[in-house]
C-alpha cells in the first residue's frame, strides 16, 4: 500500500524562477494538503484541495497556487521565488477534510 | 483563526523517565485534535487524535494525551521514555465541520539519553 509520494526530493531554484511540486497521494485518499515547513518551525497550511477543487488555503499570497487531478494527485506552483521561499514543501493526504493525515517525504526547496 | 502553542522547544530526558509535553490552543468552537511525531530521517506520522467521546486518548507506542476543554489543552504523556522516542512532537488542532485546515505547533525536539 503505497504512502504519500512527493518529488522531486530536492530542487534548487533561483529568485524569480517558478517551481512545480508534485504529489501522489495514499491510495483510497481523496483530499490532499500542502504545508510549508520552515527550519526550526511546524508546518504551516498553504491549501486543501478535495474533487478537484480549492477548499481551504491558508495565509499564503497568489504566488502559490495548485492544482488537483482527477487521479486525486496534485501539483503546488510557485511563481516569483524568493528567498524566504526555501522550506520544505509537505503533501498531506487523507480519506476527507479534518481526518488524520499521511505525509510524504517532503520537497527541500532551496532559492539561491 | 485558530492557533497552537508547544511551550517546550527542546526535552532532554533519560530512559525510564516520564514524559508530558505541553500543548495548548486557540478556537472559539469545536476542535479535533493530533500529535504528529517525526523520527529522525522520517516523515511525519500520526501518533494519536482526538475527534469526540472519552478525553484520554491512547496512540502507538504507549503514548496518550489527555483533552482538557476548559483548558484548551491537549498534552502527550508516556510514564517511560525509551531512546527509540528520540524524535519531535507536534501538536496539531482542527475544526470541526466541513473543509477545515490543520494548524501545527512549532514543535518539541525530545531527546532521550541511554
Amino acid at each position: 500500500d503505497a504512502g504519500v509520494t512527493q518529488s522531486p526530493t530536492h530542487l534548487i531554484k533561483t529568485r524569480g524562477q517558478q517551481v512545480t511540486l508534485r504529489c501522489s497521494p495514499k491510495s483510497g485518499h481523496d483530499t490532499v494538503s500542502w504545508y510549508q515547513q520552515a527550519l526550526g518551525q511546524g508546518p504551516q497550511f498553504i491549501f486543501q484541495y478535495y474533487e478537484e477543487e480549492e477548499r481551504q488555503r491558508g495565509n499564503f499570497p497568489d504566488r502559490f497556487s495548485g492544482h488537483q487531478f482527477p487521479n486525486y494527485s496534485s501539483e503546488l506552483n510557485v511563481n516569483a521565488l524568493l528567498l524566504g521561499d526555501s522550506a520544505l514543501y509537505l503533501c498531506a493526504s487523507s480519506l476527507a477534510s479534518g481526518q488524520p493525515q499521511h505525509f510524504g517525504d517532503g520537497t527541500r526547496l532551496s532559492i539561491l | 483563526a485558530q492557533s497552537v502553542s508547544q511551550h517546550n522547544h527542546h526535552v532532554i530526558l533519560s530512559e525510564a523517565a516520564s514524559l508530558e509535553l505541553g500543548c495548548n490552543y486557540s478556537y472559539g468552537g469545536t476542535v479535533n485534535l493530533f500529535w504528529y511525531v517525526q523520527y529522525p530521517g522520517q516523515h511525519l506520522q500520526l501518533l494519536l487524535k482526538y475527534f469526540s467521546g472519552d478525553p484520554l486518548v491512547k496512540g502507538i507506542k504507549g503514548f496518550e494525551a489527555e483533552f482538557i476543554k476548559s483548558k484548551f489543552s491537549f498534552n502527550l504523556r508516556k510514564p517511560s521514555v525509551q531512546w527509540s522516542d528520540t524524535a519531535e512532537y507536534f501538536c496539531a488542532v482542527s475544526p470541526t465541520g466541513g473543509y477545515q485546515k490543520v494548524t501545527f505547533g512549532t514543535g518539541t525536539k525530545l531527546q532521550v539519553i541511554p
